[in-house]
């Protein structure tokens, strides 16, 4: 079945630790995306990349990195320089975004 | 600024007990408005989309509608399966394809 893979489901960083969130779709999706998601608030949106080798800030990138070098794969690292990252991490995914997200079933991070 | 608004931001019903969310929207001009449901722990998984003022859509016990200011999504006799988050987003046509976010309306039936 096609759809998106992201991993690991729970996370624990340390503090000063750079850490890398996976996301892997199989939809032949051109756009993908990162969101992060905190109680009471909607989603915010991270990074996006609309094609291979090509990515933009959103609104809240600072102390987030991404890279995309296949289409396939959209990874987040999480850098010592976000202060407060513990928060549910959603990826997306779209076909130029007409018609509609896939998300996937998202990564925790926890601070310890 | 475009805007989403979603309202209650929780609401409880009993089962059987019909209601609807309110999704209001400020965009400069509207692409598209999305439903999505969230299960505690889980990805939203898409339900509707609706581009015009005036289009309905339905699926099993919801109805979402869109006027040119906001959407409802309209439960009909709900069962406790329904519980969930509900989100609302916008995409605006000068957005390049990205969407506007509600806070979500946290529906709760009890059996």
């Amino acid at each position: 079945d096609g759809g998106i893979t992201q991993s690991p489901k729970y996370l624990f960083r340390k503090e000063g630790q750079n850490v890398t969130l996976s996301c892997e779709q199989n939809l032949n999706h051109d756009a993908m995306y990162w969101y992060r998601q905190d109680p009471g608030q909607g989603l915010r949106l991270i990074y996006y990349s609309q094609i291979v080798n090509d990515f933009q800030k959103g609104d809240i990138a600072e102390g987030y990195s991404v890279s995309r070098e296949k289409k396939e794969s959209f990874p987040l690292t999480v850098t010592s320089a976000q202060k407060n990252p513990t928060a549910f991490y959603l990826c997306a995914s779209s076909d130029s975004g007409v018609y509609g997200y896939t998300f996937g079933s998202g990564t925790r991070l926890t601070v310890v | 600024e475009d805007q989403v608004t979603q309202s209650p931001e929780a609401l409880r019903l009993q089962e059987g007990e019909s209601s609807s969310l309110n999704c209001s929207y400020t965009v400069s001009g509207l692409r598209g408005l999305f439903w999505y449901r969230q299960d505690p722990g889980k990805g939203p998984e898409f339900l509707f989309t609706l581009y015009s003022a005036g289009e309905e859509k339905e699926k099993e016990r919801l109805k979402a509608t869109l006027t040119k200011k906001e959407s409802f999504l309209h439960i009909t006799a709900p069962k406790p399966e329904d519980s969930a988050t509900y989100l609302c987003a916008v995409q605006a046509l000068d957005s390049n394809y990205q969407l506007i976010w509600g806070a979500g309306t946290k529906l709760i039936i009890k059996p």
